[in-house]
């Protein structure tokens, strides 16, 4: 799986539009970009995932870059609750090894009043 | 849905004791995954399985780690002999086929 870098912390006003970028400049063509967050003492949590087109749920945007190699993750109204690691993971959809998400140390996001 | 369930939350035990944590997956989800979290890094994959077949191991997954999946619905996570090392939280996730991966809280372990 192709690697990703994110910044190491985050801080964003209530309210506010969150943003957090990831880089995956080495990322192949049957890679999907996935987003998942941590809250603190709790599982990772699914949000979103997207192969080259923009993707929107009830809970964020996945906008992609037309060379996919990098995207952002987009909450567009922070809220306290919305403080966590997020982690943005390049995974071949795929059975065996392919299977497996593969986690970096993610984006820490603190939103504060 | 009722989620991933994981039982138990913590487990406080010995140096050198037995540990057996379990995982009750989403009911409709083939696929059951084993990751391990220790404190300020993302979670590292363990094993998987599809029903009861144990499709993958990672090579931290000692000898002493055994995952079982006996009628391909929940699973068990044994621990021989534990070591200091093995403090972690121990994280279950299913999924349907390639579906997301939905993860329980895990089971925190802690080793005196």
């Amino acid at each position: 799986d192709a690697k990703t870098t994110q910044p190491p912390s985050m801080d964003c006003a209530e309210g506010r539009a969150a943003n957090l970028p990831c880089n995956h400049s080495t990322i192949s063509g049957n890679e999907y970009v996935y987003w998942y967050r941590q809250i603190h003492s709790q599982g990772p949590q699914y949000i979103i995932h997207g192969l080259k087109n923009n993707e929107t749920n009830e809970m964020a945007s996945l906008i992609i870059t037309e060379d996919r190699k990098s995207s952002t993750l987009i909450l567009p109204h922070a809220t306290l609750r919305d403080t966590a690691v997020y982690y943005c993971i390049v995974r071949v959809a795929g059975t065996g090894t392919a299977s497996k998400l593969t986690f970096g140390t993610g984006t820490r996001l603190q939103v504060t009043l | 849905d009722t989620g991933v369930s994981q039982n138990p939350r913590h487990k406080i035990t010995k140096r050198g004791q037995n540990v057996t944590f379990r995982c009750d997956p989403i009911s409709e989800h083939n696929r059951l995954y084993w990751y391990r979290q220790t404190l300020g890094q993302g979670p590292e994959f363990l094993t998987y399985f599809q029903n009861e077949a144990q499709l993958e191991k990672s090579r931290l997954l000692s000898d002493r780690f055994s995952a079982e999946r006996p009628k391909g619905s929940f699973s068990t996570l044994e621990i021989q002999r534990t070591e200091q090392g093995d403090s972690a939280m121990y994280l279950c996730a299913s999924s349907l086929y390639n579906q997301p991966q939905h993860f329980g809280d895990g089971t925190r372990l802690s080793i005196l």
